[in-house]
């Protein structure tokens, strides 16, 4: 059973559509992020839910908006997709408390053409 | 605001060399910290972690001693193995948002 996945795994669309990524976990975390994987590696944060509460919402546009339908599902939906917005996705979850870790999905590669 | 600065790859070795890569972090709290390892094609996965000053994280022969005088969380392993080729990701964890962090990431290749 894979604990953190993530749908689909690779999507390519044109500037301008509509598109969702889904992560589901079955790991019964409260916590559940999206970040953002440059071409470089760079990893950031984009937001974070814990039980279906908004907590961290970083410097992202307004195209973006997660949705968490209950605590083991975060969905990320883009709007009116843009060449920049190409890198690849990864969901995570955690459980709150000190000696936590995040478990990640296999990670989504968007390609904007 | 919390943020990780880790050393900029990429780092090349040869096969039984030692390894550092440098970690340093900026938190409004105390964070525990962590070192994940993403290979090729996959998603990040927990190498090591330390949840409080002084204490040393280690897996795989990698180690990480959590300083809090110097904000610092550096890695090491004293022989690389070619296996051990991967990014490298420092971070450091809030318990109270569950904010969690990350570094740009260090690319290790390790050459026979």
């Amino acid at each position: 059973d894979t604990a953190v996945s993530q749908t689909p795994k690779y999507l390519v669309t044109q500037m301008g559509n509509d598109k969702s990524i889904k992560c589901e976990q079955n790991l019964g975390h409260d916590t559940m992020y999206w970040y953002k994987q440059d071409s470089k590696k760079f990893l950031k944060i984009m937001f974070s839910y814990n039980n279906k509460e908004l907590i961290i919402n970083e410097t992202v546009p307004n195209r973006f908006s997660p949705k968490s339908p209950d605590k083991a599902h975060l969905n990320l939906h883009i709007n009116s997709l843009e060449l920049g917005d190409s890198a690849v996705y990864f969901c995570a979850s955690s459980q709150p408390g000190r000696n936590t870790e995040a478990f990640f999905g296999q990670g989504t590669r968007l390609t904007v053409v | 605001g919390n943020s990780v600065t880790q050393m900029e790859g990429p780092v090349t070795l040869s096969e039984e060399a030692f390894l550092t890569i440098n970690c340093t972090y900026t938190a409004t709290g105390y964070p525990s910290l962590f070192w994940y390892v993403q290979y090729p094609g996959e998603g990040l996965q927990l190498l090591l972690k330390a949840t409080k000053a002084d204490d040393k994280g280690s897996n795989k022969g990698f180690e990480a001693t959590y300083r809090k005088e110097t904000t610092s969380f550096h890695l090491e392993k004293g022989s690389v193995q070619v296996s051990d080729s991967a990014v490298y990701f420092c971070a450091l964890h809030l318990s109270f948002n569950n904010d969690m962090r990350f570094g740009a990431g260090t690319r290790l290749t390790v050459k026979p």
